[in-house]
């Protein structure tokens, strides 16, 4: 079964920190992978998406990182503002349907 | 429309009701999703249409739970005898193909009481 697991499951950092949220997955054969940030009540919108060729996409304060041999990708957070308080969530496409994984939450604290 | 619209926002509805929720996806989007998140859960998959049929309904949890596109555009979800265990967030996704970005709408919060 495809599967996408995250860690942290919850992070709280201070305001202008930086921070580093993990996804490995399963998924296979393995299409693309994107990062959603997904605030309160919201629907989840797409910060980043990788193809199997490329290993850092960057957008903003927003850095993700991957790795299709070992199955991880990263999502890196650059001077964290309180803006930034939701929840992080990796999905890794196999065909045409995303499998979603539970996804990060973060709290960024003033 | 500019974004995917759900409705309603909201829904309680008592425990054996029957209930529609409604996704207006982006115009000229093919594929469409529906999805179910539960708190502090990732969203989990539902069903698939490309176009007007059903291209994937395995993650439908039982057959209480059915979808509709009868014109490849509006999406219908039905529920009926809803159970307690069906209150969750149901979000709905379009994408212009089966393999582009999905746009999700807000969300519809249902409750069963």
């Amino acid at each position: 079964k495809n599967q996408v697991e995250q860690s942290p499951q919850s992070l709280i950092i201070l305001e202008g920190k930086n921070c580093t949220l993990q996804c490995n997955y399963t998924v296979s054969p393995f299409s693309n992978l994107r990062w959603y940030k997904q605030d309160t009540g919201r629907g989840p919108v797409s910060l980043t998406i990788m193809t199997f060729s490329e290993n850092t996409k960057s957008n903003g304060r927003y850095t993700a990182t991957l790795d299709a041999d070992t199955k991880q990708s990263s999502l890196h957070i650059t001077a964290s503002q309180l803006s930034d308080s939701a929840s992080y969530i990796c999905v890794v496409r196999e065909s045409y349907i995303p499998t979603f994984g539970r996804g990060t939450s973060l709290i960024v604290h003033p | 429309g500019a974004g995917v619209s759900q409705t309603p926002s909201n829904k309680v509805t008592e425990k054996g009701k029957y209930v529609e929720l409604r996704c207006d996806p982006i115009s000229g989007h093919t594929a469409l999703y529906w999805y179910r998140q539960s708190l502090g859960q990732g969203p989990e998959f539902l069903i698939y249409f490309q176009g007007t049929g059903a291209a994937d309904d395995s993650g439908l949890p039982n057959d209480r739970f059915f979808a509709v596109r009868p014109e490849g555009s509006v999406s219908t979800l039905k529920i009926q005898r809803t159970e307690r265990g069906d209150s969750a967030v149901y979000l709905c996704a379009s994408s212009l193909t089966q393999n582009t970005e999905a746009f999700f709408g807000q969300g519809t919060r249902l409750t069963v009481v």
